[in-house]
């Protein structure tokens, strides 16, 4: 099973600021890398796919790279709303696996 | 407009069992691999099951040889069956596509799955 470790557990950044969060995988995902953002209450939704795709609707700010098993998901540009917990998620390998989750605070 | 709509949550006891449905629509949904992800309260994300387009089926180790995945691709729907039911899986279940880049593009609202005596 491949294991998705997310840092840091929270990050706590001001509006503006570059939020940086890592995805480090147990073994390569090769590109079958993704994030998703789930903000308090909501369902989880897709921000980037195949490590670095932006998916439909999400706002340049959001960037992944990356490759192998160490990725990057970089919000520019922190906004209040932007206040969410990020997973990373592999589809290389079964079993499917996602990370823990990094929590963004905005103060 | 993609939509997908998980029903049959509840609260059964341990050992009973459940059935989940995802009634799809807004796209072929016999033209897409299909997953089943869950998340307990407070806690992240979890890979449940999955279903290709041909009807394959993956399962993770904590619900292998208890939950079974199906899909009926005339009535667009998705279903997880779920057997000798433990504490550890009350979650929300959520249904949900996959699309571009083999990532979960759309996502149900979810049922909540309680399992208590």
């Amino acid at each position: 099973e491949i294991v998705l470790t997310q840092s840091p557990a929270t990050l706590s950044l001001s509006p503006g600021e570059r939020a940086t969060l890592s995805c480090r995988a147990s073994q390569s995902v090769s590109s079958y890398l993704a994030w998703y953002q789930q903000k308090p209450g909501q369902i989880p939704r897709l921000l980037i796919y195949d490590v670095s795709n932006r998916a439909t609707g999400i706002p340049a700010r959001f960037s992944g790279s990356g490759s192998g098993t160490d990725f990057t998901l970089t919000i520019s540009g922190l906004e209040p709303e932007d206040l969410a917990v990020y997973y990373c998620h592999q589809r290389s390998n079964w079993p499917l696996t996602f990370g823990g989750g990094t929590k963004v605070e905005i103060k | 407009e993609v939509q997908l709509v998980e029903s049959g949550g509840g609260l059964v006891q341990p050992g009973g069992s459940l059935r989940l449905s995802c009634a799809a629509s807004g796209f072929t949904f016999s033209n897409y691999d299909m997953h089943w992800v869950r998340q307990a309260t407070g806690k992240g994300l979890e890979w449940v099951s999955s279903v290709g387009t041909p009807g394959e089926s993956y399962y993770a180790g904590s619900v292998k040889g208890r939950f079974t995945i199906s899909r009926e691709n005339a009535k667009k729907s998705l279903y997880l069956q779920m057997n000798s039911l433990r504490a550890g899986d009350t979650a929300v279940y959520y249904c949900a596509r996959e699309g571009y880049g083999h990532a979960f593009d759309f996502w149900g609202q979810g049922a909540m799955v309680t399992v208590s005596s």
